[in-house]
């Protein structure tokens, strides 16, 4: 059974950092693309990074490029999402997701929530 | 970027009836491959999302088969043939042909008459 395990979210001051993790499992991991979505409360699906296989390439979206980062360790079968500079309107969940157009499937989320 | 736009964004559903709601890209989501790659995600309430179909009209596995996708180009249409208790929650398109980024709809929410 495919499983994608999020954690690391949390209460963080603006200007703050934070590191969530996704663990995987029930798949070859080191096969997918990997992505992180997120979602405010009440609000719609926003697409935040995307890293290949073996972690060369990488996008960001405008509104997080320069202050998050994305990694993988393909050994822990591990995703990564680097924040810092945290400001408001980062506060979300955070799914992680294998592969949005290939075979999908997302995790169960974990919130981040930034303020003072 | 590639504007995804969805409507209704709100739709009152009558259980049994069907249900139908769309999806306009604001460019065409052929990619240079010939393929298509928009996707409906389904989020029920308090869950995370779930892929129904993919590349316009191929349901995920464990999909109902009342679940439909058509359309090609720029216009796109989620269809339900008879809406269930369970269908209740939010419906997303996205593409995924123009990246970066990943763009997705605003999304339709479907409830209960």
């Amino acid at each position: 059974e495919v499983q994608l395990v999020e954690s690391g979210g949390g209460l963080v001051q603006p200007g703050g950092s934070l590191r969530l993790s996704c663990a995987a499992s029930g798949f070859t991991f080191s096969s997918y693309w990997m992505h992180w979505v997120r979602q405010a409360p009440g609000k719609g699906l926003v697409w935040v990074s995307r890293i290949n296989t073996d972690g060369s390439s990488t996008n960001y979206a405008d509104s997080v490029k320069g202050r998050f980062t994305i990694s993988r360790d393909n050994a822990k079968n591990t995703l990564y999402l680097q924040m810092n500079s945290l400001r408001a309107e980062d506060t979300a969940v955070y799914y992680c997701v294998r592969d949005l157009v290939g075979i999908s499937s997302w995790g169960q989320g974990t919130l981040v929530t930034v303020s003072s | 970027d590639v504007v995804m736009t969805q409507s209704p964004l709100s739709l009152p559903v009558t259980l049994g009836q069907p249900a139908s709601f769309s999806c306009r890209s604001s460019q065409s989501l052929v990619h240079s491959d010939g393929n298509t790659y928009l996707n409906w995600f389904q989020q029920r309430p308090g869950q995370s999302p779930r892929r129904l179909i993919y590349r316009v009209s191929n349901r995920d596995s464990g999909v109902p088969d009342r679940f439909s996708g058509s359309g090609s180009g720029t216009d796109f249409t989620l269809k339900i043939s008879r809406v269930e208790a369970e269908d209740v929650g939010v419906y997303y398109c996205m593409q995924g042909t123009h990246w970066p980024p990943w763009t997705f709809g605003q999304g339709t929410k479907v409830e209960i008459k």
